[in-house]
């Protein structure tokens, strides 16, 4: 089990310019989440997998931001036109029902838009 | 909408000394989980306990007990025989009626030798 894995770890770009970010779950978590976190807050949710079916998103995610899982595995959050309000820690985390459904973290990607 | 209030931006405690941490949150659901999550500077988030609300029984994991109140609505942690490790960022979370958490803005633990 090597935990949840988040790539890149960092991501410095300029405004008005696409990112995407990827997240790989622990292997056969079927359930996998999105977060983000700004400085001194916790993390506030976006938006959550099950298998490749995306079940829940917040008010929070724009039309600016979409997400995937096409294969029910690793998911991808891509930020059109970034702001610099788009700065934060992307959190992503994965649960199985074996497990209870608790939530594991990966390491997150920072994300600075200039 | 629920909500997760962490009153304590910081707290600081000796190393072997005891702390508590504190948590109240807001809900509707009568069917909920709470969570004590860890996040130490630069590094990922860990769970640290937790407590279903139809337990009676407060959760305890080695040196991390909780204190569910649940008509208070509140939900303190207890870090015992503190340790330099133990010092991070403590997060409050609620689970209900979905599958996000809702968590609070944190808790900065500072661990004195």
């Amino acid at each position: 089990d090597t935990g949840v894995s988040q790539d890149p770890r960092h991501k410095i770009t300029k405004r008005g310019q696409n990112v995407t970010f990827r997240c790989d779950p622990i292997s056969e978590h079927n359930r996998l989440y999105w977060y983000r976190q700004t400085l001194g807050q916790g993390p506030e949710f976006l938006t959550y997998f099950q298998n490749e079916a995306q079940l829940e998103k917040s008010r929070l995610l724009s039309d600016r931001f979409s997400a995937e899982r096409p294969k029910g595995s690793f998911s991808t959050l891509e930020i059109q036109r970034t702001e610099q309000g788009d700065s934060a820690m992307y959190l992503c985390a994965s649960s199985s029902p074996a497990g209870g459904y608790e939530q594991y973290f990966g390491p997150g990607t920072r994300l600075t838009v200039t | 909408a629920q909500t997760v209030t962490q009153s304590q931006p910081e707290m600081s405690v000796q190393e072997a000394e005891t702390v508590t941490l504190s948590c109240t949150y807001d809900t509707s659901e009568s069917d909920y989980y709470l969570f004590w999550y860890k996040q130490p500077p630069s590094r990922q988030m860990i769970l640290v306990i937790r407590q279903e609300a139809y337990k009676q029984q407060n959760a305890t994991e080695n040196r991390f007990s909780v204190n569910f109140q649940k008509a208070a609505k509140s939900f303190s942690l207890k870090i015992s025989d503190s340790q330099l490790g133990d010092a991070a960022m403590y997060f409050c979370a609620l689970q209900g009626g979905s599958e996000k958490l809702v968590f609070g803005k944190g808790t900065k633990l500072t661990v004195n030798p």
